[in-house]
């Protein structure tokens, strides 16, 4: 146990629809991070909070969205699901912002849009 | 912006034969640099890593040494085991961007 959490493990749903991706971060960590990784694309960064501010963006689509809460979990939205978007998607935190910063991952949760 | 180029994979090594797996990076300022490994069914998680040119990192057998001057962090073992079947992920956290960039991932089987 990594000691950042994911919820739901699995998710299957239809295209056009939406889902919620939780991730409870590693006690003491102020940064999360969301990673999505699929077969063709290897590992892809979306997007970084740090205490609950926005840091950093990387490759996240405009039907997805995120938010980091004032207890420091974090929610990927993902709206208007297309069968691309079958993925595994990580949640990963680390300390803070120093040199030394060691992302701690969770176990991923695998969505299957059919 | 900042990069990192793995070796493709996927390899195929025998227990007991050395293993290298090249990982060169593009980063303004001085990154640290890191590898990670996910086992089959798992989330990443680290494996070494080194915050100054010149360093060497090692866990479990593997090592590897931040290199300056040709911008490399290449993961070596000297006899890999079955056990060590797994995607060896290559990354850099670059403190100024404060951001992380990873590799494409390297798989790696070793047989029997």
């Amino acid at each position: 146990d990594s000691g950042v959490t994911q919820t739901p493990k699995h998710l299957i749903t239809a295209t056009g629809q939406r889902v919620t991706l939780r991730c409870s971060p590693r006690s003491g960590d102020l940064s999360v991070y969301w990673y999505q990784q699929s077969l063709d694309q290897g590992l892809q960064f979306l997007i970084q909070y740090y205490n609950g501010e926005e840091r950093a963006k990387g490759n996240i689509l405009e039907r997805f969205s995120a938010q980091q809460f004032p207890d420091l979990h974090s929610e990927l939205n993902l709206s208007s699901l297309e069968l691309g978007d079958s993925a595994l998607y990580f949640c990963a935190s680390s300390r803070d912002l120093s040199g030394a910063n060691v992302l701690t991952f969770g176990a991923g949760s695998r969505l299957t849009v059919l | 912006g900042d990069s990192v180029t793995q070796m493709e994979g996927p390899v195929t090594l025998s227990e007991e034969a050395f293993l290298t797996i090249n990982c060169t990076y593009t980063a303004t300022g001085y990154p640290s640099l890191f590898w990670y490994v996910q086992y089959p069914g798992e989330g990443l998680q680290l494996l070494l890593k080194a915050t100054k040119a010149d360093d060497k990192g090692s866990n479990k057998g593997f090592e590897a040494t931040y290199r300056k001057e040709t911008t490399s962090f290449h993961l070596e073992k000297g006899s890999v085991q079955v056990s060590d079947s797994a995607v060896y992920f290559c990354a850099l956290f670059n403190t100024n961007a404060g951001k992380s960039t990873f590799g494409d991932g390297t798989t790696l089987t070793v047989k029997p």
